[in-house]
C-alpha cells in the first residue's frame, strides 16, 4: 500500500525543538520530491518546506526559514523536519506530502502544539 | 508570490444539484514546460486532504466522475455535477508552477442545505 506515516509531534514550550519523521512505503521514495504542509487549528493549508529527490535542494516558507530544517534519508525511506525555536504560531497539524509532478499523496498528519 | 483566490468561501448546496468553485491566480500558471500545475484537493471533516484533480483537469484514480476540473492561464474551476452527502468538506486549489513557495487557495467549505 502506498502511504506516508508521520510521527514525532507533541506538546512543546515556546523556544523548544521537535523533530518530525515521515515513513514512506509502497513507492520508490528516492524518485520523488517531498514537502511538509501544515494546517493550524480551524485554518487552511500552508506550505512549509520542500526537498528534492537527493536532498541537495531545499526550500522554506519565509515564516520558518532559519528555524526549520528539512532532510531525507533515502536508504530509510524517511523524511524529516527539524523544528527549532518553536513559536505559539507554529501550532498545527503537520502533513508529509509527496510531489509527483504536483502534490498528490498526503500522510495522516502529526499534531504539534506549542504552548507554555 | 502567487496568490490563489477561491470563491465562494462557503457553498451551501442541495443534494443532487451541481456545485462550482472558482480559483483565480494572480499570475498565469502555465509553466515554461507547457504544463499547468494546478491541483484540487478535498478535505473531509477530520481527515487529511485528498487529491481530486491534477494539472487542471485530470481526475486522480478512484475519484468519482461527477468531479471535473477546467480552466487555463489564471482562471480555474472545480465542478461537482450532482452533490452527494459524502462531498461535504473543504476544497482547496494549489499551484506548483511558481514554487517555491507552493501556494494554496483559502479553501471553500461545501455543506448541504
Amino acid at each position: 500500500e502506498v502511504q506516508l506515516v508521520e510521527s514525532g509531534g507533541g506538546l512543546v514550550q515556546p523556544g523548544g525543538s521537535l523533530r518530525l519523521s515521515c515513513a514512506a512505503s509502497g513507492f520508490t521514495f528516492s524518485s520523488y520530491w517531498m514537502h511538509w504542509v501544515r494546517q493550524a487549528p480551524g485554518k487552511g493549508l500552508m506550505w512549509v518546506s520542500h526537498v528534492n529527490n537527493d536532498g541537495g535542494n531545499t526550500n522554506y516558507a519565509d515564516s520558518v526559514r532559519g528555524r526549520f530544517t528539512i532532510s531525507r534519508d533515502n536508504a530509510k525511506d524517511t523524511l524529516y523536519l527539524q523544528m527549532n525555536s518553536l513559536r505559539v504560531e507554529d501550532t498545527a497539524m503537520y502533513y508529509c506530502v509527496r510531489d509527483n509532478g504536483g502534490i498528490d499523496l498526503w500522510g495522516q498528519g502529526t499534531l504539534v502544539t506549542v504552548s507554555s | 508570490d502567487v496568490v490563489l483566490t477561491q470563491s465562494p468561501l462557503s457553498l451551501p448546496v442541495t443534494l443532487g444539484q451541481p456545485a462550482s468553485i472558482s480559483c483565480r491566480s494572480s499570475q498565469s500558471l502555465v509553466h515554461r514546460d507547457g504544463n499547468t500545475f494546478l491541483n484540487w484537493f478535498q478535505q473531509r471533516p477530520g481527515q487529511s486532504p485528498r487529491l481530486l484533480i491534477y494539472r487542471v483537469s485530470n481526475r486522480d484514480s478512484g475519484v468519482p466522475d461527477r468531479f471535473s476540473g477546467s480552466g487555463s492561464g489564471t482562471d480555474f474551476t472545480l465542478r461537482i455535477s450532482r452533490v452527494e452527502a459524502e462531498d461535504v468538506g473543504v476544497y482547496y486549489c494549489l499551484q506548483g508552477t511558481h514554487g517555491p513557495p507552493w501556494t494554496f487557495g483559502q479553501g471553500t467549505k461545501v455543506e448541504i442545505k
